[in-house]
């Protein structure tokens, strides 16, 4: 079965600090993996996605992940936090399957950014 | 306005009442599904539709049932609310992925349903 695990339901980072989140898959086969960010009181919104081709994938508002197969890890990334980063995260992965694409998500990281 | 639209936002019910929480949208989407976010849990799938004539249950479907009433519309029914379905509901829609590659999907704002 297809699992999605993210390390760490709460990481405090300094204003201006590496943002790090990590995820880790258990596929059978090649996913396309997702990050998604949840800001206060809204929906989840895409912050960027892994399909094929370059594994190190760039997204919305200075956010970076690299695909890994061999670790099966599609971890995020951000060189410089900023307050307005404070949000959950959620890692996913899509699979085709007979009935078309499913997605599960992970359990959701939240990141403080400290002033 | 809005590309995903949910109503109401904000419920507050009683055990065993019937709640019905409305999707719609203007992505113009075939495929539309319903969640649920626990915390600790992230989000896990009620049910799906992936044309109006298409229903599929999800991982969580038991004491839920949907309607899809036309392309734009997906609604979430609780026929006798319970306690244990207190949470923040939300709607998403996703085209093919035959064009985009993937499934993105684009999500409502959520419909946090408490039920006393």
């Amino acid at each position: 079965a297809q699992s999605v695990t993210q390390l760490g339901s709460h990481v405090s980072v300094s204003e201006g600090a590496l943002v790090l989140l990590r995820c880790n898959y258990s596929s059978s086969v090649p996913p396309y993996l997702f990050w998604y960010v949840q800001y206060p009181n809204q929906g989840l919104q895409l912050l960027l996605k892994y399909t094929t081709g370059a594994t190190l994938v760039k997204g919305i508002n200075g956010f970076e992940a690299e695909f890994k197969k061999s670790e099966t890890s599609f971890h995020l990334t951000k060189p410089s936090a900023h307050m307005s980063d404070a949000a959950e995260y959620f890692c996913a992965v899509s699979l085709l399957g007979t009935g078309g694409f499913k997605t599960i998500f992970g359990a959701g990281t939240r990141l403080f950014v400290k002033a | 306005d809005a590309d995903v639209t949910q109503t109401p936002r904000n419920r507050i019910t009683k055990t065993g009442k019937r709640i019905m929480l409305e999707c719609s949208q203007t992505k113009g989407h075939d495929r539309m599904y319903w969640y649920r976010q626990d915390p600790g849990l992230g989000l896990r799938l009620i049910y799906y539709s992936f044309d109006v004539k298409d229903i599929n249950k999800g991982e969580i479907s038991d004491g839920y049932s949907v309607s899809r009433q036309a392309q734009a519309k997906f609604s979430l029914s609780l026929e006798s609310a319970i306690p244990n379905q207190t949470a923040l509901y939300f709607c998403a829609t996703s085209d093919t992925g035959r064009i985009s590659g993937a499934n993105v999907l684009t999500f409502g704002a959520g419909s946090r349903l408490t039920v006393l």
